[in-house]
């Protein structure tokens, strides 16, 4: 069955680095595109990015533009997300989706989310 | 950049009611709307999508319709296990959630 494993979350200070991973089984991990979304706490979901199925692609909304990078590596079924520079405001829970085969932007499937808490 | 703007933020409700949450887009977005549910401690999990269809193995009290900008999200006859916030997203210029709407039991 598809399961998406995120890690990499962590407490870290304000201006710091994070790199999260999410690993993906029981599909074909190079034919998905793949997201990034976040939940603040006591707040909404908050899309943050998404990769073509080749890595060729990447789109970012505007809160972690500049900031953040999405990467895969499909020979390791693994997606990146780099945050740079973080902030207070980017405390959540951090998940990975996979978009449908053909309909790249329908999250069919979720992980089950890494926390991130930024503090000093 | 596409707004979504979900009505109401939470309600409460009896089981057994129709239960109906509304999402207005800030334009027109065709189709292009999927609706999650979002339990405490869960994964999100797709319910609908392209706005009128069945996720597979969702159950068939769940159901959305709409096009353009005005968008419905109905359960026919609320159940326990269905006290969750809802959430529906837009595709037609990346991704947008709305607010949520969190549904709770009288």
């Amino acid at each position: 069955q598809v399961q998406l494993v995120e890690s990499g979350g962590g407490v870290v200070q304000p201006g710091r680095s994070l790199r999260l991973s999410c690993v993906g089984s029981g599909f074909s991990f190079s034919n998905y595109a793949m997201h990034w979304v976040r939940q603040a706490p006591g707040k909404g979901l908050e899309w943050l990015s998404v990769i073509s199925n080749d890595g060729n692609n990447q789109y970012y909304a505007d809160s972690v533009k500049g900031r953040s990078t999405i990467s895969r590596d499909n020979s390791k079924n693994t997606l990146y997300l780099q945050m740079n520079s973080l902030r207070p405001e980017d405390t959540a829970d951090y998940y990975c989706a996979r978009g449908a085969r053909w309909s790249p932007n329908r999250l069919e499937y979720w992980g089950q989310g890494t926390p991130v808490t930024v503090s000093s | 950049d596409i707004q979504m703007t979900q009505s109401p933020s939470s309600l409460s409700a009896s089981v057994g009611d129709r239960v109906t949450i509304t999402c207005q887009a800030s334009r027109d977005t065709s189709n292009f709307l999927n609706w999650y549910q979002k339990k405490p401690g869960k994964a999100p999990k797709l319910l609908i999508y392209d706005a009128t269809n069945l996720e597979t193995g969702v159950p068939s009290r769940f159901s959305g319709s709409g096009s353009g900008t005005h968008f419905t999200f109905t359960i026919s006859s609320l159940q326990p296990e269905d006290i969750a916030t809802y959430y529906c997203q837009q595709y037609e210029n990346l991704l947008t959630f709305g607010g949520g709407t969190k549904v709770e039991v009288k």
